[in-house]
């Protein structure tokens, strides 16, 4: 079986930084991905993480640890329009995408 | 850009009626997927596909079937809507390798 965890909700400040963790335990590991979804829209593809360490693209970076079955998404400079879900997903040995129930992000003024 | 779209964006159906969603991708994607997802449930996989006329069950395939007669094509049936099938549908495609999945808009399924 596959178990993705992710806190529920948290808030913050424009311009701030904000670490979302993701916990997992799954059947077998081919990578990890972070997808933004405001509400009412699908979910977007943000980051893919393999291999241990971190990725980083512009004002996103991303960090795997596969022993620790740990990943963070670091979101830099916080803006209005990242208030979103940040949904982890892990694709296991059957190499189905297996999703966290998200974390809720609101940016405050 | 990749671009993968649903047929509905909000549809409102009868208990007992038969629901057909399709999906449609341009981007000649081997695979493609098809996910509802509940508030404090997160995204549950109900069917997908590898290739041409090949399907799979997801997670919780009861009261779905599917069909992909061309490569672009994924449709979600629904044999007899029933109320806690209400829900938001979202249709997935991505090539092999990367997997990366892209998302169509969704679609809002109310079943009365």
């Amino acid at each position: 079986g596959q178990n993705i965890d992710q806190p529920t909700e948290m808030t913050a400040t424009e311009g701030a930084i904000v670490q979302i963790n993701c916990t997992y335990q799954t059947s077998g590991f081919n990578g990890l991905f972070w997808y933004q979804q405001h509400a009412g829209e699908a979910p977007t593809f943000l980051s893919y993480n393999v291999l241990d360490g971190l990725e980083e693209k512009g004002r996103f970076s991303s960090f795997l640890s596969r022993s620790k079955g740990y990943s963070y998404l670091l979101l830099k400079e916080l803006q209005m329009k990242d208030s979103a879900s940040y949904l982890c997903a892990v694709r296991g040995g059957n190499n189905r995408l297996a999703f966290g129930k998200g974390n809720q992000v609101v940016v405050i003024p | 850009d990749v671009k993968v779209t649903q047929s509905s964006r909000y549809l409102v159906k009868r208990t007992g009626e038969k629901v057909f969603l399709e999906c449609v991708q341009d981007m000649d994607h081997e695979n493609m997927f098809w996910y509802r997802q509940d508030p404090g449930l997160g995204l549950r996989l109900i069917y997908f596909s590898y290739d041409v006329k090949m399907k799979e069950k997801g997670d919780i395939p009861e009261g779905y079937s599917v069909s992909r007669e061309k490569k672009e094509r994924f449709s979600l049936i629904l044999e007899s809507a029933s109320t806690n099938q209400t829900s938001m549908y979202l249709c997935a495609s991505s090539w092999n390798e990367p997997e990366t999945q892209y998302f169509g808009p969704g679609t809002r399924l109310l079943v009365l």
